[in-house]
């Protein structure tokens, strides 16, 4: 079956653009998950979605990041004023939520700001 | 705060040539412990799930297991096509956000 996809695969933003990366969650997934992932180093989470409802937004860096999932299906990440600091893959994942809990990750969006 | 640190941070092999990565964890309160592999370019895929110490798990060339402290994750007879970063992660007891470690880049040669 189709797994969880992203777009676009690759941006690049120039210093205080905003930017807004798409998450399509496998079918059926209750929630939806952004991780940010620096080079050479482990994802790091952003924030939860449990359908519609946002639960966790504790990792998100600043308040320039915001996210969304307005219908519990397609997630929507942005970003606003872009800061080189914002360079990153922005991976997105969704599970069941009665399961064994595991995470099923997207291909990511990778992001360069100049 | 949860912790996870992965060991080493490369490792390189010969094909056929087994070892083992390590990963020790601190979390207040263990929901679950994740396994992972990711290729260059691509996002993680799921290997495993361990929930409690003393749990196994085989998938191929791949054993995991889980202690109080940390997990290994054990490759036997490893291919070339073994070679990824595999990632470890834990999840705390009433959370659901992953803390993954760094990961272990594994190269295997031919």
């Amino acid at each position: 079956g189709a797994g969880v996809s992203q777009s676009p695969r690759y941006k690049v933003a120039k210093r205080g653009q905003d930017v807004a990366l798409r998450c399509d969650p496998i079918s059926g997934h209750v929630s939806l998950f952004w991780y940010q992932q620096a080079l050479g180093q482990g994802p790091e989470f952003l924030t939860y979605f449990q359908n519609e409802a946002q639960l966790d937004k504790s990792g998100l860096p600043s308040d320039r990041f915001f996210a969304e999932r307005p219908e519990g299906s397609v997630s929507t990440l942005k970003i606003q004023r872009t800061q080189q600091e914002d360079s990153a893959v922005y991976l997105c994942a969704s599970s069941l939520v009665r399961s064994s809990y595991e995470q099923y990750f997207g291909p990511g969006t990778r992001l360069t700001v100049t | 705060e949860d912790q996870v640190t992965q060991s080493p941070e490369a490792l390189r092999l010969q094909e056929g040539e087994s070892s083992s990565l390590n990963c020790s964890y601190t979390v207040s309160g263990l929901r679950g412990l994740f396994w992972y592999r990711q290729d260059p370019g691509k996002g993680p895929e799921f290997l495993f799930t361990l929930y409690s110490a003393g749990e196994e798990k085989e998938k191929e060339r791949l054993k995991a297991t889980l202690t109080k402290k940390e997990s290994f994750l054990h490759i036997t007879a490893p291919k070339p096509e073994d070679s990824a970063t595999y990632l470890c992660a834990v999840q705390a007891t009433g959370r659901r956000a992953l803390t993954f470690g760094s990961g272990t880049r594994l190269q295997v040669q031919p």
